[in-house]
C-alpha cells in the first residue's frame, strides 16, 4: 500500500510568482485535504476535494485554488505569492469525507523571498 | 468555530519518564486524532479516537467526548519520542481543526 506522497519537497519562489504543489493520495482514498503550517503553529485547513469537487474551504483567499484528478491526486495552486505564504504545505488523504481517519504526506516547504 | 487547546505547551522529560498530554475542545466532535510531528515535518498518525480508550505499545489515549477532552499517555519515554504532538478535531464539518501542539523534549 502506497502512502501519501507530495512534490516537490522544497521550493523557493519570489513574491508575486505562482506555484503548484502536488499530492498523490493513499491507495483507495478518494478525498484529499490541504493544510498550511506556519512555523511554530498547528496546521490550518485550506480546502478539501472529494471526487474531484471542492468540499469545504477554510479562511484562505481565492488566490489559493486546487484541483483533484480522476485518479484522486490533487494540486494546490497559489497565485501572486506573498512573503506570508512561506510555510509547510501538507496534504492529507482519507477514505471519504469526515469522520474518516486522515493520513498526511511529508509536506512541501515553500519559501517566498 | 470549534476551539482546541493543548497543554502543556512545552514538556521536558528524562528518558524513561511518563507523561500525560491534554487536549480540550469547545464543542462536540465526530473525529479526533493524535499526531506526532517529527523534526522533518511529517505528521505521524498515533490514534484515531473520537471516544473511548486505545493503546498502542507505550502509548495510549482516552477521549471523554461528553466532557470534551482527550488525553495522550506516553510511558517509558525515549529520545525518539521528541517532537510536537498535535490533537486535531472535526466537529461535523469538512476539515480538521488543530490545536497549537505540545513540544516534547526527551533527554538521554
Amino acid at each position: 500500500e502506497t502512502g501519501v506522497t507530495q512534490s516537490p519537497t522544497h521550493l523557493i519562489k519570489t513574491r508575486g510568482q505562482q506555484v503548484t504543489l502536488r499530492c498523490s493520495s493513499q491507495s483507495g482514498h478518494n478525498t484529499v485535504s490541504w493544510y498550511q503550517q506556519a512555523l511554530g503553529q498547528g496546521p490550518q485547513f485550506i480546502f478539501q476535494y472529494y471526487r474531484e469537487e471542492e468540499n469545504g474551504r477554510g479562511n484562505f483567499p481565492p488566490r489559493f485554488s486546487g484541483l483533484q484528478f480522476p485518479n484522486y491526486s490533487s494540486e494546490l495552486n497559489v497565485n501572486a505569492l506573498e512573503l506570508d505564504d512561506s510555510a509547510l504545505y501538507l496534504c492529507a488523504s482519507s477514505l471519504g469525507v469526515a469522520p474518516y481517519e486522515q493520513y498526511f504526506g511529508p509536506g512541501t516547504r515553500l519559501t517566498v523571498t | 468555530g470549534i476551539q482546541v487547546e493543548q497543554s502543556p505547551p512545552d514538556l521536558i522529560l528524562q528518558e524513561g519518564a511518563n507523561s500525560t498530554l491534554r487536549c480540550n475542545f469547545s464543542d462536540s466532535v465526530n473525529n479526533l486524532q493524535w499526531f506526532h510531528q517529527n523534526p522533518w515535518g511529517q505528521l505521524i498518525n498515533l490514534f484515531y479516537i473520537p471516544s473511548g480508550t486505545k493503546q498502542n505499545g507505550r502509548l495510549s489515549a482516552t477521549t471523554v467526548a461528553t466532557e470534551r477532552y482527550s488525553l495522550l499517555y506516553i510511558s517509558s519515554s525515549q529520545t525518539t519520542d521528541s517532537g510536537v504532538y498535535f490533537c486535531a478535531v472535526d466537529n461535523y464539518g469538512q476539515n480538521f481543526v488543530f490545536g497549537p501542539g505540545t513540544r516534547l523534549s526527551v533527554l538521554p
